[in-house]
């Protein structure tokens, strides 16, 4: 079975530390690869997607990037963080194909920019 | 391009009664549409999908949602709430590759006591 993996699932960061947040996915290849974020109170903010190694798009222009080192790593980096970067980010994933593929969701990392 | 309302932030039924969360839908194509259910610090987890089969989809935790096409809705509901389904509800439909989906800004569902 496929399991999707996320850490750390909390962080405190000073403005202006970078970030790394990862996610891995288990059990398939080639999966298309998403990073949401969630801030307090609001729906879910798409911001990159990736359909292949090296191969990510951008929803949102803001000081976050993305990377795809490897088919199932997916990984969320930021120089600087903002205050405005607060919140539960959120790793899914579905299999390359058609519209009516599920995107199943990792558990979340939760980070808070002080 | 497509898009869901969810309508209704925030739903309080009471325990035993009828939950009814809001969904519509625009489409320029036939939709795919899914409910996902995220309880609190967690991911989101799917509850039910609709593929353009049987226009009833029924998911876990007995909740279903009823496809209709001629009011682009598709509602989630379940007979009799439980003190469990308190969470936030999220409504989607996804785009043609399947690349990407669009998402609600969700619906916080309350269970009174």
């Amino acid at each position: 079975s496929q399991t999707i993996h996320q850490w750390p699932a909390t962080l405190v960061q000073p403005v202006g530390s970078p970030l790394s947040l990862e996610c891995t996915v288990e059990g398939t290849s080639n999966p298309n690869l998403y990073w949401y974020r969630q801030a307090a109170g609001r729906g879910l903010q798409l911001l990159f997607y990736s359909v292949g190694i090296g191969q990510i798009s951008s929803e949102v222009p803001q000081n976050l990037s993305a990377s795809r080192p490897q088919d199932r790593q997916f990984i969320l980096s930021s120089k600087k963080l903002l205050l405005s970067d607060s919140g539960f980010y959120l790793c899914a994933w579905n299999r390359a194909g058609g519209p009516t593929d599920t995107q199943y969701f990792g558990p979340g990392t939760r980070l808070t920019v002080l | 391009a497509q898009s869901v309302t969810q309508l209704g932030s925030h739903v309080s039924v009471s325990e035993g009664a009828l939950v009814l969360l809001r969904c519509n839908y625009s489409s320029s194509v036939p939709p795919y549409l899914f409910w996902y259910v995220q309880y609190p610090n967690q991911g989101l987890q799917l509850l039910l999908k609709y593929t353009s089969a049987a226009t009833l989809v029924k998911g876990i935790n007995g909740f279903e949602a009823e496809f209709k096409k001629s009011e682009t809705s598709f509602h989630l509901t379940k007979p009799s709430a439980h003190m469990s389904d308190a969470a936030e509800y999220f409504c989607a439909v996804s785009g043609n590759t399947g690349n990407q989906f669009y998402f609600g800004t969700g619906t916080s569902l309350t269970v009174i006591p």
